[in-house]
Formats: C-alpha cells, structure tokens, sequence
C-alpha cells in the first residue's frame, strides 16, 4: 500500500487566495484526521471523519476552514480566504479504527505558507 | 480545557543512555493516552495505553500509565542515533460522544549523539 497520500507538499500562495488540500487515506480505513502543526501550538487536531461522515469539527479554527470527505477514498481541506497566519504543514491521516482505538497513520503532509 | 504537558522539551544523550520522557495531562473524561515519534516529517504511531500499570512494550521503547497521578513516561533504553526525534503524547477525552477529542503535548526533542 502506498500509504496515505497528500497534495500538493508543498503549497506558497498569497492572502485571500482559495486553497484547497488533498489527501488519498490508507484502503480500507474507515477513519480519516485532518491536523495542522506550527511552532507555536504545536500539533491540533481540525477535523475527523468516521465512515465519511464529519464527527467533531470543534478543532477548526473559524469558518473560512471547511473538510469533506465525498467518499471513502478523499477527503479536501479547504481555506477560503486564507490568511499569513493559516501558515502551517497540514497532515492527514488515516485509521482502520476510531479515534482512540486504531493506530493513526499520517501522510507526508503539506506545507503552506501564505504571503 | 484539557492540558498535556511534556518534559522535559529538551534531552541530548549519547548512543547507549537509557531516557525517560514524561507526560503529564489533565483531562475531564480520560480515554486514551497516545505516544508518537516525529522526526523530519510526520508522525508515526508508538503506543496506545489506556489502562492504568500496564507496560506497553516494542524493542528498545516502552510505556507506561499512571491514571491515578496522571502521567505517563515513554523509556528508551541503549539509545541510538536513529532514535533522535521530537516525541509527542497526546491525551484521548472521551467527551459527550463516542470519539472522543485529542490534544497533543508540545513534545519533547530528543537528539542520541554517536
């Protein structure tokens, strides 16, 4: 298996631009992590998914920040405007399990950076 | 709010020390208790433990947890230059639903020197 796959890795666009984040999880995992990692706050949980269907949100910083997940094998992270403090890697990640009950497998990540 | 507190944020040993790294949290509705090791790029996965006493076990690593003082430590023994990574905990709450929330520590960098 290839692993969980992100795009882009690397992303550089400017203040007020959309931007949108992909992510491929593991085949078969039922189960799908959206975290943003800074120097600051470190890692944060945005967003999971539970058989494609969003079951706590609360991590998500405010509203230009929106996931779906339109079936078992993508999922977008979008921001929209973004903004030079939405600057961060964004991992996804993958489980065959719930949240605290299946080892949690993370993608490459994306790293943004918004002029 | 939940809170995990790592300790120490910093660790330089040489090949073959043994370290214990330390996790501290405070949580409302405790679930689980997760340690990852990050190095250049994402985390992987290391231990899950959820009840109290249990050592969890693989290699050189192990972990354990104290639900009564609230902590946990992760051990490494005969230390290597491979195991130099920021290793992060993270506490599970199991909330009002069935998922839970989780909130990570701010880590602990760990560099082995040959």
């Amino acid at each position: 298996d290839a692993g969980v796959i992100q795009s882009p890795r690397h992303e550089v666009t400017e203040m007020g631009q959309e931007v949108t984040l992909r992510c491929k999880p593991i085949s078969g995992h039922n189960s799908l992590f959206w975290y943003r990692q800074t120097m600051m706050r470190g890692l944060e949980l945005l967003i999971y998914f539970n058989n494609n269907v969003p079951i706590d949100d609360s991590g998500m910083p405010e509203d230009r920040f929106s996931a779906k997940m339109p079936n078992a094998s993508f999922s977008t992270l979008k921001i929209q405007p973004s903004e030079p403090r939405d600057s961060a890697v964004y991992f996804c990640a993958s489980s065959f399990s719930t949240l605290y009950s299946g080892t949690q497998y993370f993608g490459p990540g994306t790293r943004l950076l918004v002029l | 709010e939940d809170k995990v507190v790592q300790s120490p944020l910093s660790l330089v040993v040489h090949e073959g020390d043994t370290v214990t790294l330390n996790c501290s949290y405070e949580v409302t509705n405790f679930r689980s208790l997760l340690w990852y090791k990050q190095e250049k790029k994402a985390p992987t996965f290391l231990f899950m433990l959820t009840s109290s006493g249990i050592e969890k076990k693989s290699g050189r690593l192990s972990s354990i947890l104290d639900k009564k003082e609230l902590f946990s430590i992760l051990n490494i023994t005969a230390t290597q230059t491979g195991d130099s990574a920021v290793y992060l905990c993270a506490v599970v709450n199991a909330g009002g639903t069935s998922y839970g929330k989780l909130t990570f520590g701010q880590g602990t960098i760990l560099t082995v020197h040959p």
